[in-house]
Parts: C-alpha cells; sequence; structure tokens
C-alpha cells in the first residue's frame, strides 16, 4: 500500500525565511510519481510540480526547489525568501505505476503561514 | 478553457435532504475523481470513472453515488444527507495512461445541519 506522511502540520515563519516542507512516501511500485499541490486560503488546489521516479534531479523554479530522494523517500519542497503568498496548505501526493487508473494517495497536508 | 468547474460554491442542507454536486470539464481528460477534504485527514477519493459510462469506488463512498453520462461531466449525489458529510467537495480530472497529474475544481463547500 501506497503512504505518503507530512511530519508537519503546521509551520509559522517571517518573511523572507527559507523553509522547508518535509514529505515521505511508501510505495511498493519502481514505477511512480510524486506531486505537489498548494492550496491558498481562497481554497482551490493548484498543482505544482510532478517528478517521477527515474528522476532524482532537483528542480527549482523561482524562489521554489524540490529536493527528491529515492534513498530516504524523501521529496522535500523549498521555499526561498518566504512571502506572505506563500501562505497555504501545502500537499504532497504519489500516484503509482504508468498508464491506466492509478491511485493517488495525498498526504494530509502542511500549513505555512508567512508572518509579515 | 475553463478547466475544471464546479457547482454549486456553497450549500447547506438539512439532514435526510438530497442534492447533486456537478462537475464539468473542458479538457477532454478521460478519467474524473470526487474527494472530500475534512480536517487533519487530507483528501479521500470518494468516487472515481475512467470514462464515460464507468464508474468505481474510492475509499471513502458510503451515503454517495456518482454518474459519467458524458465524458465532461461527473455527478455527485447525496440520497439523504447526514451531518457526517459536511464537508468541502472537490472534483478533479486528469488524462489516462499518463502520470496521474489531476487537476482540480474550486470546490464545493457542503454543510449539512
Amino acid at each position: 500500500a501506497q503512504k505518503v506522511t507530512q511530519a508537519q502540520t503546521e509551520i509559522s515563519v517571517v518573511e523572507k525565511e527559507d523553509v522547508t516542507l518535509d514529505c515521505v512516501y511508501e510505495t511498493r511500485d519502481t514505477t511512480y510519481y510524486l506531486f505537489w499541490y498548494k492550496q491558498p486560503p481562497s481554497g482551490e488546489l493548484v498543482f505544482l510540480i510532478r517528478r517521477n521516479s527515474f528522476d532524482e534531479q532537483n528542480e527549482i523554479s523561482g524562489r521554489y526547489s524540490w529536493n527528491f530522494q529515492k534513498s530516504t523517500s524523501s521529496f522535500n519542497f523549498t521555499i526561498t525568501a518566504s512571502q506572505v503568498v506563500d501562505s497555504a496548505v501545502y500537499f504532497c501526493a504519489l500516484s503509482e505505476g504508468p498508464g491506466g487508473y492509478q491511485k493517488v494517495t495525498f498526504g494530509i497536508g502542511t500549513k505555512l503561514q508567512v508572518i509579515p | 478553457n475553463a478547466g475544471v468547474t464546479q457547482t454549486p460554491k456553497f450549500r447547506v442542507l438539512k439532514t435526510g435532504q438530497s442534492m447533486t454536486l456537478l462537475c464539468a470539464q473542458d479538457m477532454n481528460h478521460e478519467y474524473m475523481y470526487w474527494y472530500r477534504q475534512d480536517p487533519g485527514m487530507g483528501l479521500r477519493l470518494i468516487h472515481y470513472s475512467v470514462g464515460e459510462g464507468t464508474t468505481a469506488k474510492g475509499e471513502v463512498p458510503d451515503g454517495y453515488n456518482v454518474s459519467r453520462l458524458k465524458k465532461q461531466n461527473f455527478l455527485l449525489g447525496l440520497e439523504s444527507a447526514a451531518p457526517s458529510q459536511t464537508s468541502v467537495y472537490f472534483c478533479a480530472s486528469s488524462y489516462s495512461r499518463s502520470d496521474g497529474t489531476q487537476y482540480f475544481g474550486p470546490g464545493t463547500r457542503l454543510t449539512v445541519l
């Protein structure tokens, strides 16, 4: 069975601080996909990034970066120089296998509050 | 291109009433999903559909029914609402034979009194 653990339920940082959101996953598949979604206070779920299990390269997009490490089954998300607009709940998710229907398992989310 | 839309955005029901939530997507996605989001529990899959005319149960299907008569629409029905069904409901869609990336609607906040 697949599982996603986001151990940090809530994090508060002061604006301009860096913050890392942790995600640890469990799966028996060798092919899988990992995701991060953002849920701002307005409530919608916004897709941020997708990573497949064969691509361990870190990714950077502006102030956002993602560190995927298969050895520790982790897919952590770092926000550099945080801003108030980053305040949201962030979900990590795991999808197993290519093709056909794939069950997506979501973590319970990490609520990030950026204080001005 | 509106993506995934949901109606209504908010609804208050009394226990025992019925209602239908409508989800529509214009991305020609084969797969569609209904989730509920409750505090501290993340997103839980209620039902899903892998194509027009097909539906399947997710993790928490009890008390809900679904229909997918058209590819672009996925309906979630509550036949006899209960206070335990107070939640935020999200619809999502994705391509088949892909990595599972799901695109979400804006959500429906349902309160059952």
